[in-house]
């Protein structure tokens, strides 16, 4: 049984501050690891997906580091505005490959104070 | 990528009674998927619609409980029988590869 788990589950910061979030995920037979952003009323939005170990993806002002050894990849907001107010998802492939199945944690709800 | 439209948006319903929900894709698609998200908890995969045969569920999900259709390539509906409280949850639509993947809007569902 495949765990993925994001910490903390929330988080309120003021606007400015730059933060960041965990995700822990199986470290055996790595296949990809995804983030999406997930606004209230909207679709989740796909941020990242990430294969290689040490890889660092970059959108904006948000970044993202992998390390499939350990099993763990950071999600890193610098300044934080309001607008990034969302929760954050991060999400493992099930089964073999290209299952269609994700596996996804339960999220780290972000909250930016003006 | 794909755009996906999916419907009702929300809704309030009597315990008892059923609820579809549609999902319309503007291409064409092999796959689709159907997530929930109850309250407090991740997003779990229900079952995958493939076109042409029946639907493929996840371990505590059952075909009489969430029968799913799929009659051609861009399109797919869930429906959740004879609901209970416990069905209270935000219900998506999927398609995509495990490079990545596009969802609905997601059906807000209040069963009272």
């Amino acid at each position: 049984i495949l765990n993925v788990e994001q910490s903390p589950q929330s988080l309120h910061v003021q606007e400015g501050d730059s933060t960041n979030f965990t995700c822990s995920f199986p470290s055996s037979n790595f296949y990809a690891l995804h983030w999406y952003r997930w606004e209230t009323a909207k679709s989740p939005e796909a941020l990242f997906v990430m294969t290689l170990n040490g890889d660092e993806k970059k959108k904006g002002r948000i970044s993202a580091t992998l390390n499939t050894k350990e099993g763990y990849s950071y999600l890193y907001i610098k300044g934080s505005q309001p607008e990034d107010s969302a929760t954050y998802l991060c999400a493992y492939p099930g089964g073999s490959g290209n299952t269609g199945k994700l596996i996804f944690g339960q999220g780290t709800t972000l909250q930016v104070k003006p | 990528s794909a755009v996906i439209s999916q419907k009702p948006s929300r809704d309030i319903c009597q315990r008892g009674t059923s609820l579809t929900i549609q999902c319309q894709v503007d291409s064409q698609v092999t796959m689709m998927f159907w997530y929930r998200q109850q309250p407090g908890q991740s997003l779990t995969l229900i079952a995958t619609a493939n076109q042409g045969s029946e639907a493929t569920y996840e371990s505590g999900f059952v075909i009489d409980k969430f029968p799913i259709s799929r009659p051609n390539l861009t399109f797919s509906t869930l429906t959740v029988s004879n609901m209970s409280p416990e069905d209270s949850s935000i219900y998506l639509c999927s398609v995509g590869t495990a490079y990545g993947y596009t969802f609905g809007s997601g059906t807000r569902l209040t069963v009272v």
